[in-house]
Parts: structure tokens; C-alpha cells; sequence
């Protein structure tokens, strides 16, 4: 089954605090893809990162960073120096094969706060 | 590029009505979707087409739910009749293949309200 755990409901920091966002995958497919989509207040998902299995690089663009595991199957974002303009819900996503055919399976988000 | 642009933003409708979404892709991106997202988790595929075949349609409740996308280009979704449990976002999104490693362009999605 493919499965994606965020376990972090809800942060709160303050402005310019790190903050990682905890993601946990469960899959049997030795090929999949994961990957971390922002959704702020527009409802629109935004596409941030993705990273296939065989690559466990971590990855950082400006703030953002993200930690890819897969010996814990997890994939952790975290964002340095947090601002106010990252307020928004996160998800985490995992593409895989389900009953044959790619699915994009997401997490149930985790709703990021950062106060002035 | 122009995002994928979806209408209404907004509808309100009472239970046993019928509603219907549209959604206009990406130019040139070959595979839709339709997500439903219900209020504090995350969205879940109900449908999906390469060009204007339907590759995977097994969690959309297709007594009341139906999804067309004719030409291959923009897709229409609705439900009849509305469920108090339908109340969601319903997010379009398209990407250029239905690959693995096909990046998802989602739109800003239609929230209904069942009444």
C-alpha cells in the first residue's frame, strides 16, 4: 500500500525560527517519487520539489532544504530562517503504482504558521 | 504560461442538487486530473485522462459523480445529486505526461458547499 504520514498537524513559530515538517512514506515499489507541494491561502497547490528513489541527495534552494532518507523512508523539509510569507499548508506526496497505474498520493498536510 | 484556470471559485447548492465544475489545463499538457479535497486533509484523485481516454477513475463515486473530458483539451466534472459529505475543494490539475515523473500543475479549485 502507499501511504504518506505527516504527523505535524499544526506549527507555530516565530518569524525567523528554523522549522522542519516531518514526512513519513510507506511503499512496496522500489521506484517512486516524492514529493513536498505548498498551499497557501489560494487554494492553489504549489509544486516545490522532486526526488526520485535511487537519489537520497539532500537537496537546498535558498531557504528551503529538504532531507531524503530512505533506510527511515522519510523526507523531511525544513525552512531556515522562516518568514511570514511561508504561512501555508504543506504537503507531502508520494507517486507510485496503485492497482497498476501512477497515483500521486498526499499526506494530510501540515499547516505552517510563522508569526510576525 | 497561462496556470490551469477553473470555475466557479465558489458554490453554494442544497443537497440533492447538481453542481458542475469545469477546468481549462495547461496548453499542451496531455493528462488531467481531478482531486477532491475535503476540509483538514489532503486532496484525493477521483479521476484522471490522457488526452480524452480515462486512465484511472476507481475512487470516484460514480453514482452521482461523472467526469468528462471530450476533446482532450478542457474537462467538466459533476456531481448528481450533492451529498452533504460532497462539501470539498475540488482541485484540476494537469501535467504534460501521466509519467512518473510528471510534475503536477494544479488550479486554485472550486469549494462547494452542500447545504
Amino acid at each position: 500500500a502507499q501511504k504518506v504520514t505527516q504527523a505535524q498537524t499544526e506549527i507555530s513559530v516565530v518569524e525567523k525560527e528554523d522549522v522542519t515538517l516531518d514526512c513519513v512514506y510507506e511503499t512496496r515499489d522500489t521506484t517512486y517519487y516524492l514529493f513536498w507541494y505548498k498551499q497557501p491561502p489560494s487554494g492553489e497547490l504549489v509544486f516545490l520539489i522532486r526526488r526520485n528513489s535511487f537519489d537520497e541527495q539532500n537537496e537546498i534552494s535558498g531557504r528551503y532544504s529538504w532531507n531524503f532518507q530512505k533506510s527511515t523512508s522519510s523526507f523531511n523539509f525544513t525552512i531556515t530562517a522562516s518568514q511570514v510569507v511561508d504561512s501555508a499548508v504543506y504537503f507531502c506526496a508520494l507517486r507510485g503504482i496503485i492497482q497498476g497505474a501512477q497515483k500521486l498520493v498526499f499526506g494530510q498536510g501540515t499547516r505552517l504558521t510563522i508569526n510576525p | 504560461e497561462a496556470g490551469v484556470a477553473q470555475s466557479p471559485r465558489y458554490k453554494i447548492i442544497e443537497k440533492r442538487q447538481s453542481v458542475a465544475f469545469w477546468c481549462n489545463p495547461i496548453s499542451g499538457h496531455a493528462t488531467l486530473y481531478w482531486y477532491q479535497q475535503i476540509l483538514g486533509q489532503g486532496p484525493k484523485l477521483l479521476i484522471q485522462f490522457q488526452n480524452n481516454g480515462v486512465v484511472d477513475d476507481s475512487q470516484l463515486p460514480k453514482d452521482r459523480f461523472s467526469a468528462e473530458r471530450l476533446k482532450g483539451v478542457d474537462s467538466t466534472l459533476k456531481i448528481q445529486p450533492a451529498k452533504l459529505e460532497d462539501s470539498a475543494v475540488y482541485l484540476c490539475a494537469s501535467s504534460r505526461r501521466g509519467s512518473a515523473t510528471g510534475e503536477l500543475f494544479f488550479g486554485e479549485g472550486s469549494r462547494l458547499t452542500v447545504l
